[in-house]
Order: C-alpha cells, then sequence, then structure tokens
C-alpha cells in the first residue's frame, strides 16, 4: 500500500470557523508533511514530523496548528484563517531521516470565505 | 541554501514527438533530484529520482532524466509524449534534512 489518503477532499470555511484537516498513511513511515500549494505555484513546506515530534515548523502563522497524533496520522487544525489562506493543501509521508522519496495525497482544496 | 529553477514555465509539443524539460539546481554538496508530475487539482506524483550512481536515471511512465553535475542540471526526457502526460511537471531539490525544495513547475500541454 503505497498511499497517502486526505479527508476532507474540498473545504469550505469562514473566518471565524475551527475545522481539521486529516492525513493517513500505512506504509510504516516515521516522517509525515504539510505543504500548502497556491495556484500555479510549487507545493511550499509547511511542517515536519518526524518518529512523531514536531522537527521543522516553515515559521508558519499560529493559526495553523499540526498534530501527529501516532505514525500513522496527522491532522492539521484551522481557527481564524484568512481568505488568502485559501489553497490546497497537500499531506505526505517518507521513511524518516531518508529522502528518497515522499509520497503524497491527493490533497485537500481550501476555500476560506 | 538550496534552490531549483525551471527555465520553461509552459512547453507545448505534438503527441508522439520528444520532450526534454530543463532543470537546473542549486546546492553545495551532492543533491537529491526529483521530478514530479502533478494533475490539476491532484497530489504529486514521483516520477524518478536521483542520488548517487548511474547519471542516466529511468522513471516511471517512459520518463529518464539526466544528471549533469558540471552543468548543475536534471533535464527529464521522453522519447514520445502522449496526450495523458498533460499535466505540471516539478524539478525539486532535497539536501538539508527532510526538506525538499521545488521548482516552480512547466505546464506540459500536448496537441494532437
Amino acid at each position: 500500500d503505497t498511499e497517502v489518503t486526505q479527508t476532507p477532499k474540498h473545504l469550505v470555511m469562514g473566518m471565524t470557523n475551527k475545522k481539521s484537516l486529516k492525513c493517513e498513511q500505512h506504509m510504516g513511515h516515521r516522517a509525515m508533511y504539510w505543504y500548502k500549494q497556491k495556484a500555479k505555484k510549487p507545493p511550499e513546506l509547511m511542517f515536519v514530523y518526524s518518529y512523531e515530534k514536531l522537527s521543522i515548523n516553515e515559521s508558519v502563522p499560529s493559526r495553523f496548528s499540526p498534530e501527529c497524533p501516532n505514525s500513522s496520522l496527522l491532522n492539521l487544525h484551522l481557527h481564524a484563517l484568512q481568505p488568502e489562506d485559501s489553497a490546497l493543501y497537500l499531506c505526505a509521508s517518507s521513511q524518516s531521516g531518508d529522502l528518497r522519496e515522499q509520497y503524497f495525497g491527493p490533497g485537500t482544496r481550501l476555500t476560506v470565505t | 541554501a538550496q534552490s531549483v529553477t525551471q527555465p520553461d514555465i509552459h512547453i507545448t509539443v505534438s503527441e508522439g514527438a520528444s520532450l526534454e524539460l530543463r532543470c537546473n539546481y542549486s546546492y553545495g554538496a551532492t543533491p537529491y533530484l526529483f521530478w514530479y508530475v502533478q494533475s490539476p487539482g491532484q497530489g504529486l506524483q514521483l516520477l524518478l529520482k536521483y542520488f548517487s550512481g548511474d547519471t542516466l536515471v529511468q522513471g516511471i511512465k517512459g520518463f529518464e532524466a539526466e544528471f549533469k553535475r558540471s552543468q548543475s542540471s536534471f533535464n527529464l526526457r521522453k522519447p514520445s509524449v502522449h496526450w495523458s502526460d498533460a499535466a505540471e511537471y516539478f524539478c525539486a531539490v532535497g539536501g538539508g534534512y527532510q526538506k525538499v525544495t521545488f521548482g516552480t513547475g512547466t505546464k506540459l500541454q500536448v496537441i494532437p
């Protein structure tokens, strides 16, 4: 199984809402990533978890809060977002400490109204 | 700091024609190099990767890439393009721990 799943596929939320994005993998990977991708732009790294611990935070605003409950799950909690946060949010995983390849999920298309 | 340049924003090729997408990287040591493909609204799929060894790398879907250290390049090629190859292609470099930097992408259009 080389699949990374993400839910929901689409999410529309108001600026005062609280919502969460979910990512799951069952490949035994120990590193998981959140990326943000705006239209016609490359993915931008947000967070990296390695062995369920946050190892990289790319100076992401606190309205984005990551969580890694276990080695297979990665959440991104959203609160008080701005319209400019509308984007495709991609999750990826890889063998921890090994950049040999990252497997990406299909993404969650987020629209903030 | 590592960086990637994809000089072609948009490329159009005829179905059956050959394809070459350009990628230049900047990194102080031997990099990890990747090519990913993304269909509209989808995630990224890894086409191929280079870490060491043979500088000509074979990937999925008939793609290959050649690492040229002297030119800091990692160009992607395919001898005969199919309509289903139309997508966005991203070159990426990895060198820092767990961090991969993507190029700005090349959009491939395939015409009949």
